[in-house]
């Protein structure tokens, strides 16, 4: 069936690096690429998504970048702070299917 | 605007007893969904509805079954509890004509199954 590969599972950076997650995904028809923070006990949120007419979206500190051909998308944060540290998810949609990644927890370290 | 609730929080239940599981919604969206998240694996969609009086099945259904009667009600059924079972249940909703649209978590139900 369709999947998407997440990685790392975690990450660790010093406060005020950059941070990089990245996924790839099987079905070639996926068109809506979302990213959701999980914090500890917390519900996921969306942080930001990108559509497959577009290659890079940017939101502050969070940037999404999408290469089709490849298949593969990242989420990059700049600037890390301790609010930072969460659970990340990717996902890839087409029609009536989003799949999800298994989840990149991102430590930021003092 | 309470946005997407879940009733209960945490629930035990012994091996072949039933539960229903509520979501509510208050944004009048149209599509919601049931998700069970495990540790390393993400979440799972369980089965999802693109409307009032329609359900469809997900990437993992079985075990499972669900009624959308109001529209922004989304109840998930466990018919007979396995340990397998044991879980982190999500709800979510979302607005639009589409599935690629944001979706809204509720805070979730944690479920132990012994």
């Amino acid at each position: 069936g369709e999947n998407v590969e997440q990685h790392p599972s975690t990450l660790s950076v010093q406060e005020g690096d950059s941070a990089v997650i990245k996924c790839t995904y099987s079905d070639s028809a996926s068109n809506y690429f979302p990213w959701y923070k999980q914090e500890l006990g917390k519900r996921p949120q969306l942080i930001i998504d990108i559509r497959s007419n577009v290659g890079e979206k940017k939101d502050q500190r969070i940037a999404v970048t999408l290469n089709k051909t490849a298949k593969h998308f990242s989420l990059h944060i700049t600037e890390t702070q301790p609010e930072d540290s969460a659970v990340y998810f990717c996902a890839a949609g087409s029609n009536y299917q989003l799949i999800w990644g298994a989840g990149t927890k991102l430590i930021i370290k003092p | 605007n309470a946005g997407v609730t879940q009733t209960p929080k945490f629930r035990v239940l012994k091996t072949g007893q039933s539960m229903t599981l509520l979501c509510a919604q208050d944004m009048n969206h149209e599509y919601m969904y049931w998700y069970r998240q495990d540790p390393g694996m993400g979440l799972r969609l369980i089965h999802y509805s693109v409307g009032e009086g329609t359900t469809a099945k997900g990437e993992v259904p079985d075990g499972y079954n669900v009624s959308r009667l109001k529209k922004q009600n989304f109840l998930l059924g466990l018919e007979s509890a396995a340990p397998s079972q044991t879980s982190v249940y999500f709800c979510a909703s979302s607005y639009g004509t589409s599935i690629l649209e944001t979706q809204y978590f509720g805070p979730g139900t944690r479920l132990l199954v012994l």
